[in-house]
């Protein structure tokens, strides 16, 4: 079936450190990839996608690489800022018989940047 | 071009009433899944319609119901609330592309904070 495993949280970071935040994930078919963050008190914001092997999917200083070989999409940015602090879900989206998308999340991580 | 708007923003029902959540997707969107998120169980997927039909549901009682007009809006209904309801509801859609590449992406909408007494 599918499923994606992320990093546990939380994570704390100073402001301008690097951030990787681990994902892999198992899948039937050939699924998209994709990283949302969920700023407090709301709901999620799509960040980043992947939709086959090798795309980088980049967006507001943030990368993830889709790696069919190791069945990983890794979250990674340069140097983070205090405003990057949320929850951060990787998620796949896989079609099934009906046509239907489905997406599949992991649990989250916290990231929390200190000044 | 509007995003996903959910109404009511929160809500607080007691035990055994019912609820009505309302989604309206992004004009053009013909796909719309809900979705409940708890600090336990993380995101689960309740159910996904196109074209006013239900195409896929996750693994909820059926006290979790929903259905979806003919503009593509849809509404998901709970019944006898329980405790356990407690929630953040999401609505996502997405155009529902077919064929080739599975490139169609959900786009959320804010959500509607339940919260059963």
């Amino acid at each position: 079936g599918n499923s994606v495993t992320q990093m546990e949280g939380p994570v704390t970071l100073s402001e301008e450190a690097f951030l990787t935040i681990n994902c892999t994930y198992t899948a039937t078919g050939y699924p998209s990839l994709f990283w949302y963050v969920q700023y407090p008190g709301e709901g999620l914001q799509l960040l980043l996608k992947a939709t086959k092997a090798d795309d980088k999917g980049s967006n507001k200083g943030f990368e993830a690489t889709y790696r069919k070989e190791t069945t990983s999409f890794h979250l990674e940015k340069g140097s983070v800022q205090v405003s990057d602090s949320a929850v951060y879900f990787c998620a796949l989206s896989d079609r099934d018989q009906t046509g239907a998308n489905n997406l599949f999340f992991g649990t989250g991580t916290r990231l929390t940047v200190i000044p | 071009k509007a995003g996903v708007t959910q109404t009511p923003r929160y809500l607080i029902k007691t035990r055994g009433q019912q609820v009505t959540l309302s989604c309206s997707p992004i004009s053009g969107h013909r796909s719309v899944s809900w979705y409940q998120q708890t600090p336990g169980q993380g995101l689960q997927f309740l159910f996904e319609y196109f074209s006013e039909t239900q195409r896929n549901k996750g693994n909820f009682p059926g006290r979790f119901s929903g259905r979806q007009f003919s503009n593509s809006r849809s509404e998901m209904n709970v019944s006898t609330l329980e405790l356990g309801d407690s929630a953040l509801y999401l609505c996502a859609s997405s155009l529902a592309l077919t064929g080739g590449l599975n490139t169609d992406t959900q786009y959320f909408g804010p959500g509607t904070r339940l919260t059963v007494l």
